[in-house]
């Protein structure tokens, strides 16, 4: 069945510093979505990639979707406090997603 | 709208005891899941449903049971509480089953503990 990897499990930075988070997946994805869930809370849906070689930015967030829809990342610039918390990736299936198993991000002030 | 209501938040079981975690939108969304989340291992998908009257299996649905016989409802049944479900239990829908279809939306969580 579809797997979905997701490296690092944590990272631990220095306010400031640069945080990346990449997806793998076993088989082709049509598309593939980035979570963020806060401690405590629940995952909340950050961006949708769907076209082979896509990027989008948010602000400081920027997200890459594989040439061959296999592979996505998430790259933070400059970390802040608020950026704490796990990132999700999430690969679309037949009609389910398939997460990751969520890099945690911690930062230190 | 509310969104998407879990209840309870919180529950302890002793094994062997049954009991229904209760899952509600009110955003008219096709599109129902259930999630387990353990540390280190992410959300699991245990059961889907693309519509009211349909239900399937995700990664691991041995020992749940859900039903859909309304579009806002999708509750998951625990016949025979085991130690290993416990565990964050998570609802989440979107709005239609199709390939390209955006968004889910979490409810806030049920805390499992069976002991």
């Amino acid at each position: 069945g579809q797997q979905v990897m997701q490296i690092p499990q944590y990272q631990h930075v220095q306010e400031g510093e640069d945080f990346t988070t990449y997806c793998n997946s076993s088989t082709t994805l049509s598309n593939i979505q980035w979570y963020k869930q806060r401690p405590g809370g629940h995952p909340v849906f950050l961006i949708q990639l769907v076209k082979s070689g896509e990027v989008k930015k948010q602000k400081r967030l920027t997200f890459q979707f594989g040439e061959a829809k296999k592979n996505s990342s998430l790259h933070i610039t400059a970390t802040q406090t608020t950026d704490v918390g796990t990132y999700f990736c999430a690969g679309r299936g037949n009609n389910d997603m398939r997460f990751g198993a969520g890099t945690r991000l911690t930062v230190k002030p | 709208n509310a969104g998407v209501t879990q209840t309870p938040k919180f529950q302890v079981l002793k094994t062997g005891q049954s009991m229904t975690l209760q899952c509600a939108q009110d955003m008219n969304h096709e599109y129902m899941s259930w999630y387990r989340q353990d540390p280190g291992m992410g959300l699991r998908l245990i059961h889907y449903s693309v519509g009211a009257g349909i239900t399937d299996q995700g990664e691991v649905p041995n020992g749940y049971n859900v039903s859909r016989s309304t579009t806002e409802d999708f509750p998951l049944r625990l016949l025979s509480a085991a130690p290993s479900q416990t565990s964050v239990y998570f609802c989440a829908s979107r709005r239609a089953p199709g390939r390209n279809t955006g968004e889910l939306f979490f409810g806030e969580g049920s805390r499992l503990t069976v002991l």
